[in-house]
This record gives structure tokens, C-alpha cells and sequence, in this order.
């Protein structure tokens, strides 16, 4: 199976502030990657998909990237409605599997 | 509008199998290229995926799992049924299905259903 190692585990932010998560493959996965927002109680949210490609709806604060198997999410200018937590998948190859998620929370 | 929507029991004893029903509107699971799969998350832990099974009939299961997971469609109802067999207190958790593109990721999820597991 191909392993997910996200970074940090929790992140404490403040409102304006560029938020920086990493997630990295134990194996190249190309940019078959997506991520997934997720607030206590609801499903999750597709943010992003193969890497980079922002989901129509989903502010353009939010972005990704990918150097070779490592991948990040950027959020730029962190809003009320961001603090939430955040979940690589790979979608590369089965077992599809996720990040052991990064909780964002309120400095 | 698209929407999926889990249904089942929120209780089984251990050694149970649990059936859960996925019903599916706005798309169909006959469309090319289509999927839906299911995603558990224990109490406070991380998202787990499960399994998926594709327009064509083509099923990918989680390999530890693979034993006691079964997936089924019903494209006359729209419907997708997972069953799980021997449940285990360890398997408590909130159950979700998403519609599901290959190489793409999960882009529409239902509500997700609680399960819990005890005698």
C-alpha cells in the first residue's frame, strides 16, 4: 500500500494568515492526488484534484502543487470558514488511500 | 442536484454482518467511467477507504477487508449495498459513500451514517 505522510498533524493559525500543509507518498503516485476538506460533523469535501486542479466552487485562496512525490496545499489568507481539517488521498493506485489528516485550528 | 444518501442500521452486535444502502440521485451508476465508494472514519480518527465498485461492474476492495466486504449495484434503483460481515467493535464508525472517479478522487459525498458495534 502506498503510505501518506502529512505534515504537521495540527496547525495553529490566525485569520489573513498562509497556511502551508505537506503531504508526502511513499511511492510515486504522479499527480494523482486530491484533498479533502472536513468540518466536525460533515462529510468530507473535495478541494482539489490531480495535484493542482482547484474544484469549480472551491475559493482560489486555496491551491496545490506537486514536486515529485511531494505534494502541498496552500491556503493564502486563511478564513473564519478554513479552520477545518485537511486530508491527502492518493487516487493512483488500490488500496486508494488518505493522510492521517492535518487539523487547522484558531491561534 | 447531485446527492447520495446512506441508510442502515446504527447498531450491531459483534459477529453481525451490517448492510448498508447507498442511494444515489442526479447521476447514474450506468454512466462510463462512474463509481461509488465507501469511506469509514472511526470516533476521532482519520478517513478509511473501503472500497469502490465502477460503472462496468469493476470492483477495487481495501486488501484487509476484502474477506468480509462485499459491494453490489442496482442501477434500476440507483442504489449501492455494501455488506460487511463479522463486525467487530473495531469497526465502529461513521460510514460514507461518494461518487467516485478513477484517478480522480471522490467529488460528491453523502451525509455519512454512524454504526456503532456492541453487545
Amino acid at each position: 500500500d502506498i503510505q501518506l505522510t502529512q505534515s504537521p498533524s495540527f496547525l495553529s493559525a490566525s485569520v489573513g494568515d498562509r497556511v502551508t500543509i505537506t503531504c508526502r507518498a511513499s511511492q510515486g503516485i504522479s499527480s494523482y492526488l486530491a484533498w479533502y476538506q472536513q468540518k466536525p460533523g460533515k462529510a468530507p469535501k473535495l478541494l482539489i484534484s490531480a495535484a493542482s486542479t482547484l474544484q469549480s466552487g472551491v475559493p482560489s485562496r486555496f491551491s496545490g502543487s506537486r514536486s515529485g512525490t511531494e505534494f502541498t496545499l496552500t491556503v493564502s489568507g486563511l478564513q473564519p470558514e478554513d479552520f477545518a481539517t485537511y486530508y491527502c488521498q492518493q487516487v493512483n493506485s488500490y488500496p486508494l488511500t488518505f493522510g492521517q489528516g492535518t487539523k487547522v485550528d484558531i491561534k | 442536484q447531485i446527492t447520495l444518501k446512506e441508510s442502515g442500521p446504527t447498531l450491531v452486535k459483534p459477529t453481525q454482518t451490517l448492510t448498508l444502502t447507498c442511494t444515489l440521485s442526479g447521476f447514474s451508476l450506468s454512466t462510463s467511467g462512474v463509481g461509488v465508494g465507501w469511506v469509514r472514519q472511526p470516533p476521532g480518527k482519520a478517513l478509511e477507504w473501503l472500497v469502490v465498485i465502477y460503472w462496468d461492474d469493476d470492483k477495487r476492495y481495501r486488501p484487509s477487508l476484502k474477506s468480509r466486504v462485499t459491494i453490489t449495484k442496482d442501477t434500476s434503483k440507483n442504489q449501492v449495498v455494501l455488506t460487511m460481515t463479522n463486525m467487530d467493535p473495531v469497526d465502529t464508525a461513521t460510514y460514507y459513500c461518494a461518487r467516485h472517479y478513477a484517478l480522480y478522487g471522490m467529488d460528491v459525498w453523502g451525509q455519512g451514517t454512524t454504526v456503532t458495534v456492541s453487545s
